[in-house]
C-alpha cells in the first residue's frame, strides 16, 4: 500500500526558514513523482509543484516559482518543501501527494503557522 | 495556465437526491486529463475520478464523471450522508502545470 507520512505541525516567526518532509513507503520511491499542494485556511487547493525523485527534476507552478524549493533524498524515500524566509501569508496546510497527474494518495498534511 | 471554474459554489441537497457539479476550463483539457477529488473537514483530499470518467479504486459507482474539451461534470446519483463534502476538479493535461478549480461545497439542505 502506498503511504505518504508528513512531518508534524510547525510554528515559526516571519523571516525564519523551514523545511517540511514527506516520507514515502509501500512503493519504489524513485518510480513516481511527488506533488505538493497548499491549502490556506478556509480556502481551496493550490498545486505548488512536483519532483521526480529519480533525478530530482522539478517543475513549479508560476505562482510558487522562486518562493519555495522542492527537493528529495531518494536514499531515505523522502521529499521536502522548504522556505528560506517565511511570511505570515505562508500560513497554511501543506500536502504532499503521490503522482504528477491525478494525484493520490495524499499525505496527512503539515500545518505551518507563521506568526510574530 | 488553464483556469478551472467550478459551479455552483454551494449545492444544498437532501440525502437521496442527485448532485450535478460542473467544471469549466479556460481552454481545452488535452486527452481528458481531468480529475475530481473529495475533501471532508479535517481530512486530506481523496481522488474520486481520473481521466474525466474513470473511478479510482474503491470509489462507489454512485459517483460518475463525464465531459471533454472544456466542460466536465461530476454526478452523484443518490447522495449518502457521507457524501456531504467539498469537491474539486483538477486538470493535468498541461505538461508543466496542474491546476485545481475553486471547489463546490455539497451541503445538507
Amino acid at each position: 500500500e502506498v503511504q505518504l507520512v508528513q512531518s508534524g505541525a510547525e510554528v515559526k516567526k516571519p523571516g525564519e526558514s523551514l523545511r517540511i518532509s514527506c516520507k514515502g513507503s509501500g512503493y519504489s520511491f524513485t518510480s513516481y513523482w511527488i506533488s505538493w499542494v497548499r491549502q490556506m485556511p478556509g480556502k481551496g487547493l493550490e498545486w505548488m509543484g512536483r519532483i521526480d525523485p529519480s533525478d530530482s527534476y522539478t517543475n513549479y507552478s508560476p505562482s510558487f516559482q522562486g518562493h519555495v524549493t522542492i527537493s528529495a533524498d531518494k536514499s531515505i524515500s523522502t521529499a521536502y518543501l522548504q522556505w528560506s524566509s517565511l511570511k505570515a501569508s505562508d500560513t497554511a496546510m501543506y500536502y504532499c501527494a503521490y503522482g504528477s497527474g491525478s494525484i493520490d494518495p495524499w499525505g496527512q498534511g503539515t500545518l505551518v503557522t507563521v506568526s510574530s | 495556465e488553464i483556469v478551472l471554474t467550478q459551479s455552483p459554489g454551494t449545492l444544498s441537497l437532501s440525502p437521496g437526491e442527485r448532485a450535478t457539479l460542473s467544471c469549466r476550463a479556460s481552454q481545452s483539457v488535452s486527452s481528458s486529463y481531468l480529475a475530481w477529488y473529495q475533501q471532508k473537514p479535517g481530512q486530506a483530499p481523496r481522488l474520486l475520478i481520473y481521466g474525466a470518467s474513470s473511478r479510482a479504486t474503491g470509489i462507489p459507482d454512485r459517483f460518475s464523471g463525464s465531459g471533454s474539451g472544456t466542460d466536465f461534470t461530476l454526478t452523484i446519483s443518490r447522495l449518502e450522508p457521507e457524501d456531504f463534502a467539498v469537491y474539486y476538479c483538477q486538470q493535468y493535461g498541461s505538461s508543466f502545470s496542474l491546476t485545481f478549480g475553486g471547489g463546490t461545497k455539497v451541503e445538507i439542505k
